[in-house]
């Protein structure tokens, strides 16, 4: 089974600012199969970006992904104050499987 | 407008068993492949179960042997049936349907039903 990494545990940025995220899976993904979803409190999960780099529908173009391989990476070019949330990178994997990396909380700072 | 509803949570002994529902509307439900997803309270998440169109099950090591995920097209409904519940299964369970058959992602969620298994 894939095991997907995320770091930082939490990012403490201000509004803004540029945020970073980084998702590293323990063997390769197929970059059609790596996914980014933003939650909120007490919401459910949103899909940001799928693909590795495509922005779902009506998210904002603060919003990129890239990476591929093992390396992922979300980026929010300028954080607004709705942007803080915890995020979470997925893969489907070749034997029918969904796994979640454990998350990255971005605070404000 | 896509939406999905499950209900069926509550309060469960160890051991015991639970139905989950999620109401499904807003797209053609027989068309797509659908997923529960967990949640324990304060943790991440993790997939629980899928169902192709087809009727085809698929389940993490686990639930396996435990969950049955089954879906009604006709109703427009997907269920999580869950037995042998154990403490670790406490959590927040959402429904939520795959972009497209073999997309690997999930661009609709329900808001979650939550299940706590306690004695």
């Amino acid at each position: 089974e894939i095991v997907l990494t995320q770091s930082p545990g939490t990012l403490s940025l201000s509004p803004g600012e540029r945020a970073t995220l980084s998702c590293r899976a323990s063997q390769s993904v197929s970059s059609s199969y790596l996914a980014w979803y933003q939650q909120k409190p007490g919401q459910a999960p949103r899909l940001l970006i799928y693909g590795a780099s495509s922005r779902a529908t009506g998210i904002p173009d603060r919003f990129s992904g890239s990476g591929s391989g093992t390396d992922f990476t979300l980026t929010i070019s300028r954080l607004e104050p709705e942007d803080f949330a915890v995020y979470y990178c997925q893969q489907y994997g070749s034997s029918l499987s969904y796994t979640f990396g454990q998350g990255t909380k971005l605070e404000i700072k | 407008e896509v939406q999905l509803v499950e209900s069926g949570g509550g309060l469960v002994q160890p051991g015991g068993s639970l139905r989950l529902s999620c109401a499904a509307s807003g797209f053609t439900f027989s068309s797509y492949d659908m997923h529960w997803v967990r949640q324990a309270t304060g943790k991440g998440l993790e997939w629980v179960s899928a169902i192709g169109t087809a009727g085809d099950t698929y389940y993490p090591g686990s639930v396996k042997g435990r969950f049955t995920i089954s879906r009604e097209n006709a109703k427009n409904s997907l269920y999580l049936q869950m037995n042998s519940l154990r403490a670790g299964d406490t959590a927040v369970y959402y429904c939520a349907r795959e972009a497209k058959p073999g997309a690997g992602y999930f661009d609709y969620w329900g808001q979650g039903t939550l299940v706590t298994v306690s004695s």
